[in-house]
């Protein structure tokens, strides 16, 4: 199967400061990628898509302000949670198809605490 | 009536036995059906996916849909501890697009020695 890397896999931040998280597949090229978002015992809440070179599609509910979504290159994405506030502490995923939407790798994720 | 039902568990069972993790649904546009595993603070892994109606078997693992009854399972033979996880369904209807994509809560699987 195919590999997609995130990073970091954890993140500490304080309340007000932003904070990049990487996605990267790194043995295919991906012109979408997906960021979940994922609390304790819930399921995976799809926040946006990402297209290479266009703006991202975000979910309804889904402040695009808040959450930068960039996809610079085949692949790499970034999410910025901006001005972060402990109600953003959540587990953050990304994923990329592969051959279609049902055949998505996920990252490791990334788990951002914000004080 | 939430769009896809999981039993969030646990299932607890004994090394060996034959697991049963199953999913319902509301929406009869899907078409593609997904399991994948997570790990306790990990990404999900994608072990299979079924497009329609039928039975398909990797391994140990085979997922089966019921497009009738809108209720789909995965069963895990000759369960062993390391198969311990959150197990995920997901469906999607390609027709729709992305958005469509729905996860369960998922199961958690405790598979002791």
């Amino acid at each position: 199967g195919a590999v997609v890397s995130q990073h970091p896999s954890w993140v500490i931040c304080k309340s007000g400061t932003s904070v990049k998280i990487e996605c990267r597949s790194l043995d295919f090229q991906a012109t979408t990628m997906f960021w979940y978002r994922q609390f304790p015992k819930q399921s995976l809440m799809l926040m946006a898509t990402s297209n290479e070179g266009s703006k991202a599609t975000y979910e309804q509910g889904v402040e695009k302000d808040k959450f930068l979504i960039n996809h610079a290159s085949l692949t790499l994405s970034t999410l910025t949670v901006t001005s972060a506030h402990p109600e953003d502490s959540s587990f953050y995923i990304c994923s990329a198809p592969w051959t279609g939407v049902h055949e998505q790798y996920f990252g490791p994720g990334t788990r951002l605490t914000v004080t | 009536q939430k769009e896809v039902e999981q039993d969030p568990g646990p299932l607890s069972v004994p090394e060996g036995a034959i697991v049963s993790l199953n999913c319902t649904y509301s929406n009869s546009a899907f078409q593609y059906f997904m399991w994948y595993r997570q790990y306790s603070r990990k990404g999900p892994e994608l072990l299979m996916y079924t497009y329609s109606s039928g039975n398909k078997e990797d391994g140990r693992f085979t997922a089966q849909v019921d497009k009738s009854s809108k209720y789909i399972s995965l069963f895990i033979r000759d369960s062993q501890p390391s198969d311990s996880a959150t197990y995920l369904c997901a469906m999607f209807d390609r027709n729709s697009g992305y958005s469509t994509l729905t996860f369960g809560k998922g199961t958690m699987l405790l598979v002791s020695p």
